[in-house]
């Protein structure tokens, strides 16, 4: 079985610049993740979506961040514009199903650094 | 905010020791969750324990949970170079039926 696709796995960008993050979760995964994980903390969840549906963006900062999930399937994150506290490494995560329970199997995740 | 706390930060050990680690939270929890990071396999799911367990056992590993001390440990028996890694807890939002919510972790490191 095929695991969470992430690309790419590494972007540097200047500040005040724009990048998008691209996710493809396990096929038949109804449930898609978007953590940021800054280095030497853990993951903190962006947004949580149900098929094509927004669960939970409460810690997304929206005035910069924007995610999608067209059809239920993939999924990408934009962030517009990026600032130097953004570098972090964005993980992509899917489960089957949306409950705390259910395993959720992460991607090699994308390191973004802003310069 | 980041509900569990780990601890210690950083853990060095010899090859074929046991390795303990600790996880602290502060509000109830339905489930906890164990979470290993390395640089080969990324973010991996290793043990779930639900809030009516007290210790769940996989392989090498034996998870406890206290809920009246609202505490976990993990401890990986006779540990092998392939275990050095960050370990995470993740607790579950008691309010919210999806969310989990990660510490920041022990970095452990095993000694050749």
């Amino acid at each position: 079985e095929a695991g969470v696709a992430q690309s790419p796995r590494y972007k540097i960008i200047e500040k005040r610049q724009s990048v998008a993050f691209w996710c493809n979760p396990i096929s038949g995964h109804a449930t898609l993740y978007w953590y940021q994980q800054i280095l030497g903390q853990g993951p903190k969840l962006l947004i949580q979506f149900q098929n094509n549906g927004v669960v939970d963006d409460s810690q997304l900062p929206k005035d910069r961040f924007s995610a999608e999930r067209l059809k239920g399937v993939d999924s990408t994150l934009k962030i517009q514009p990026a600032k130097l506290e953004d570098s972090a490494v964005y993980l992509c995560a899917s489960s089957h199903g949306d409950r705390s329970t259910d395993t959720q199997y992460f991607g090699p995740g994308t390191r973004l650094t802003v310069l | 905010s980041q509900q569990g706390e780990e601890d210690p930060q950083a853990l060095s050990i010899q090859e074929g020791e046991n390795a303990t680690m600790n996880c602290s939270y502060k509000t109830s929890i339905n489930n906890l969750q164990w979470y290993r990071q390395n640089s080969g396999r990324g973010l991996v799911h290793l043990i779930l324990i639900r809030s009516n367990e007290r210790e769940k056992h996989s392989g090498r590993l034996r998870v406890t949970l206290d809920t009246s001390k609202k505490s976990s440990s993990l401890l990986i028996t006779a540990s092998r170079a392939a275990d050095t890694a960050s370990y995470f807890c993740a607790t579950d939002g008691y309010s919210s039926a999806s969310k989990i919510i990660f510490g920041s972790g022990t970095r452990l490191s095993i000694r050749p």
